[in-house]
């Protein structure tokens, strides 16, 4: 089956830093990427569509700014948080639709999430 | 997008038939019914879609009746391992990648 990779698994940094994520399909190409974020104890909350080439779609609330998103290639998407700070802790999740050949009709593999903490 | 509702929490017994039911009353023509499970620090991982009556994979069972406004996901003989929590999203067929909206998910327990 299709495979999604992140990078790092988990990551720790001062308030201010900026942190990149890196989130790879490893054996299928993605024209579209997808970046959610989850607190404890709580469902996932899509943050923005990463598209290959273009601008990322950011949904209501999130601040494109604090989240910058790049899509270069058709394996790797890699989200941003720029000047972390406390509140940002919390477990990111990349998801990408791999091609009938590989899935059932739309489903999607997620990558195994990064757990950012910020001190 | 379809709002889906399933209970909070639901406690098995190992061996046990696990049945996780969600509502979803305003279902468009074109979604599909989806379910995905998700351990603990672990990324979502795709369990069964179903666009109506029955489907059957190894993993597991989703009953769908003819008005679509609710699902059923049926776990055969539950292990520990089962212990996760289970989503059930409303998909819309397009020919492109749609954004998923995952709900509360309901956390299932197994127990000895």
């Amino acid at each position: 089956g299709a495979v999604v990779s992140q990078h790092p698994s988990w990551v720790i940094c001062k308030s201010g830093t900026s942190v990149k994520i890196e989130c790879r399909s490893l054996d299928f190409q993605a024209t579209t990427m997808f970046w959610y974020r989850q607190f404890p104890k709580q469902s996932l909350m899509l943050m923005a569509t990463s598209n290959e080439g273009s601008k990322a779609t950011y949904e209501q609330g999130v601040e494109k700014d604090k989240f910058l998103i790049n899509h270069a290639s058709l394996t790797l998407s890699t989200l941003t948080v720029t000047s972390a700070h406390p509140e940002d802790s919390s477990f990111y999740i990349c998801s990408a639709r791999a091609p009938s050949s590989l899935s059932s009709y739309n489903e999607q593999f997620f990558g195994p999430g990064t757990r950012l903490t910020v001190l | 997008l379809a709002k889906t509702t399933q209970p909070i929490s639901m406690d098995s017994y190992e061996g046990q038939e696990v049945n996780i039911t969600c509502s979803h009353n305003n279902i468009a023509t074109n979604d599909y019914i989806t379910w995905y499970q998700q351990f603990p620090s672990q990324g979502p991982r795709f369990i069964i879609q179903g666009y109506k009556t029955k489907v059957t994979n190894e993993v597991a069972s989703l009953f769908i009746p003819a008005d679509r406004k609710s699902s059923t996901l049926s776990l055969p003989r539950v292990s520990l391992s089962d212990t996760a929590v289970y989503y059930c999203l409303v998909v819309p067929y397009t020919g492109t990648a749609s954004k998923l909206t995952f709900g509360t998910g309901t956390r299932l327990q197994v127990t000895l």
